[in-house]
């Protein structure tokens, strides 16, 4: 089964470090992208950025470029998604999906289930 | 950057009718536009891609249309499963507000 299997949920301090996770299983990591996706409470689906796990080239909407880091380990089929220094405008859903190929060029076809952060003092 | 303008931003509609959700964006992007259904709680779920190609395993009463800036979700006759929050999306990345559908 294709599937994208993210990390559990977050509850950190404001001004703390984070790096969620998303796994890839059923398919050649490598061979699709991986975007990041913002939905804060009650709101609607923000694009942050995307990777090419097979090479880590990044590329990052303008809102999130500088806030956020994306990354990969082709080794373990994984993505990240890390904040060096978190507010409370941070809590939030985060998911990650992958991109489709051929017609379904950069549709998002899988969607992991979601990683929950919240951040408060 | 390309802008993704959803409407409407509610939609009122009773088990059997048909449905329109409107797309537009503010450039052209030829027939890269997908629709996805999110339930509360859920991850949302790929529709549409490439404008009107159905997904597998998504009902036939969904259809998508359009090109350039302008775009349809179309459900044929609603069923129950179908109340939920839809969103368009340029294949790059953004994504229109939403448009939650509701029962009337």
């Amino acid at each position: 089964e294709v599937q994208l299997v993210q990390s559990g949920a977050e509850v950190k301090k404001p001004g703390e470090s984070l790096r969620i996770s998303c796994k890839g299983s059923g398919y050649s990591f490598t061979s699709y992208w991986i975007s990041w996706v913002r939905q804060m409470p009650g709101k609607g689906l923000e694009w942050m950025g995307r990777i090419d796990p097979s090479d880590s080239y990044t590329n990052y909407s303008p809102s999130f470029q500088g806030h956020v880091t994306i990354s990969a380990d082709k080794s373990i089929s994984t993505a990240y998604l890390q904040w060096s220094s978190l507010k409370a405008s941070d809590t939030a859903m985060y998911y990650c999906a992958r991109h489709g190929r051929d017609d379904r060029q950069d549709a998002f076809d899988i969607w992991g289930q979601g990683t929950m952060v919240t951040v408060s003092s | 950057d390309i802008q993704m303008t959803q409407s409407p931003s509610t939609l009122s509609a009773s088990v059997g009718d048909r449905v329109t959700i409107t797309c537009r964006a503010s450039q052209s992007i030829s027939s890269w536009l997908a629709w996805y259904q999110q339930k509360p709680g859920k991850a949302p779920k790929l529709l549409i891609y490439k404008a009107s190609s159905l997904e597998s395993g998504v009902p036939s009463r969904f259809s998508g249309s359009g090109s350039g800036t302008e775009f349809t979700l179309t459900i044929s006759s609603l069923q129950p499963d179908d109340f939920a929050t839809y969103y368009c999306q340029h294949h790059q990345g953004t994504f229109g507000q939403g448009t939650k559908l509701e029962i009337k």
